[in-house]
């Protein structure tokens, strides 16, 4: 395997189920992230974690909770979702660090559609 | 309040003319522009990216043009194929900071 991978790709969930996410990198970053697209909307960043650590929760519902095990793994717990959380949940890994000049290129899954019934 | 702003949805070109896709931000701060690509079903891909320091990056076909007094850069396609015909995001982030602002994509076609 290459690059960054999600499993499942398609998921459909009643409100009162629980399933996780899984994304897997083998690009040797140390920071991982959740993005979530919903339709005709820019990605939104969920979660953001820099050597294992959470460094950013863009105030996320509690009912979404990410785990970060190791630099190379990251889910995305589901519990109790709405019928609009229905969207395109992307996994991305970037390098933790840049230098000047530089920034952070991310490098994306192909993530997974999630319907919530 | 959306700090990257793609205003067209979507844009039209004929095989082998040039394709310029535009993206507006508001926040002065940012130093580092990305363009992604993205074809249905799969994840946004990384083009080429651009830091606040220069004002044109080259990368084949694909250049990205940098105005940081009108806070506009544009990604030129030359010349287009029919395998560009995907949906273009801009992201924009501040140096030292991991998180990316992403514009709501173009999806330009191009049409043989």
């Amino acid at each position: 395997e290459t690059g960054v991978t999600q499993t499942p790709r398609h998921l459909v969930m009643g409100m009162t189920n629980k399933k996780s996410l899984k994304c897997e990198q083998h690009l040797g970053h140390n920071a991982m992230y959740w993005y979530k697209q919903s339709a005709k909307k820019p990605l939104e960043l969920m979660f953001v974690y820099s050597l294992e650590e959470r460094v950013e929760n863009n105030s996320v519902p509690s009912r979404f909770s990410p785990e970060c095990p190791n630099s190379s793994h990251l889910f995305l717990h589901l519990h109790t979702l709405q019928p609009e959380d229905s969207a395109l949940y992307l996994c991305a890994s970037s390098h933790g660090f840049s230098g000047p000049g530089q920034g952070y290129e991310q490098y994306f899954g192909p993530g997974t559609r999630l319907t919530v019934t | 309040d959306q700090q990257v702003k793609q205003n067209s949805p979507s844009l039209s070109v004929q095989e082998g003319r040039i394709s310029i896709l535009n993206c507006d931000y508001t926040n002065s701060m940012f130093d580092y522009f990305l363009w992604y690509k993205k074809y249905p079903a799969e994840g946004p891909t990384f083009l080429i990216s651009i830091s606040s320091i220069k004002d044109k990056n080259e990368d084949g076909r694909f250049t990205v043009f940098l105005n940081k007094s009108a806070k506009h850069l544009s990604l030129h396609i030359v010349p287009s194929q029919p395998g560009d015909s995907a949906v273009y995001f801009c992201a924009a982030s501040l140096q030292g900071a991991q998180k990316l602002v992403f514009g709501q994509g173009t999806r330009l076609t191009i049409n043989p």
